[in-house]
C-alpha cells in the first residue's frame, strides 16, 4: 500500500537536545511538507520541499531544519532553539501539478519534553 | 494573504439528524477549498474539494459541501449523521498561484446516539 510513514509515534526530548523525525513516502510525490498542530490552532507550516534539495521556510520555522537528499525522504530536525516543541507534528506529499491536488498525510509524531 | 474561519469549536448533532460544519475563508482571486477529518491521534484524511465549476461538491463518506463566492464560504454537509462521523474537521485553502495550503482551526464534530 502507498502512504506516508513517520516515525516514532512518540517522541521524548530532554532540555538542548536536538532530535530527528523521520517521514518517508512511497507515493512517488514531489512535493512534501511537514506542518505542526496545537490544540485549537489548526496546522502550521514549518516546512515545505517541493523538489529535491530544494525546500522553504514555512511560518513558523525557527528553531526547525530540515532536509531533502532523496525523493521519498523529508526528515525534520527539532533543534534547542526551539524552546517550546512540545505539539504533534504532521508530515505531507502531493504530487506536482495543479495546485489542487489534495495532500496526504502521515499518522503524525508527539513530541514531548522530559 | 489567504485565510480561513470555522467560527464553531464545536458543533452537536444527534445520529441521523442533518449536519452542517461552517467554513469562511478569505484569499485573492479565486480559491481550491479543501475539507479534511482527523481521527484522534491519526493524520487527515482527504474529504473533498472545489476546483470550479458546480458549487455543490460531493466527496468520501457521503459528505458534500456548497461553495458560495458572494458568500466566501464552503460548508461541509452530511445529510443524516452517524456516530461514526464524531471527528475533528479542518476547512483549507489555496490561493491558486500559491504554494501554502492554509488551514481553519478546525471544529470538533460531536454525533450522539
Amino acid at each position: 500500500d502507498g502512504g506516508i510513514t513517520q516515525s516514532p509515534k512518540y517522541l521524548f526530548r530532554k532540555e538542548g537536545q536536538n532530535v530527528t523525525l523521520s517521514c518517508e513516502q512511497n507515493l512517488n510525490h514531489d512535493a512534501m511538507y511537514w506542518y505542526r498542530q496545537d490544540p485549537g490552532q489548526g496546522l502550521r507550516l514549518i516546512y515545505y520541499s517541493q523538489i529535491v534539495n530544494d525546500f522553504q521556510k514555512g511560518d513558523i520555522a525557527e528553531g526547525y531544519s530540515v532536509s531533502r537528499e532523496k525523493k521519498e525522504s523529508f526528515p525534520l530536525t527539532v533543534t534547542s532553539a526551539q524552546k517550546n516543541p512540545t505539539a504533534f507534528y504532521l508530515c505531507a506529499s502531493t504530487r506536482g501539478g495543479p495546485h489542487h491536488q489534495p495532500q496526504h498525510f502521515g499518522d503524525g509524531t508527539r513530541l514531548s519534553i522530559l | 494573504a489567504q485565510s480561513v474561519a470555522q467560527p464553531e469549536d464545536q458543533v452537536n448533532v444527534a445520529e441521523g439528524n442533518p449536519l452542517t460544519v461552517k467554513c469562511t475563508y478569505s484569499v485573492s482571486g479565486n480559491p481550491y477549498l479543501f475539507w479534511y477529518v482527523q481521527y484522534p491521534n491519526r493524520g487527515l484524511q482527504f474529504l473533498l474539494k472545489y476546483i470550479t465549476g458546480d458549487n455543490l461538491v460531493k466527496g468520501s463518506y457521503g459528505f458534500e459541501a456548497e461553495f458560495n463566492k458572494s458568500q466566501t464560504s464552503f460548508h461541509l454537509k452530511k445529510p443524516s449523521a452517524l456516530v461514526s462521523d464524531s471527528a475533528l474537521y479542518f476547512c483549507a485553502v489555496r490561493d491558486r498561484g500559491g504554494n501554502k495550503l492554509v488551514f481553519g482551526a478546525g471544529t470538533i464534530l460531536r454525533v450522539k446516539s
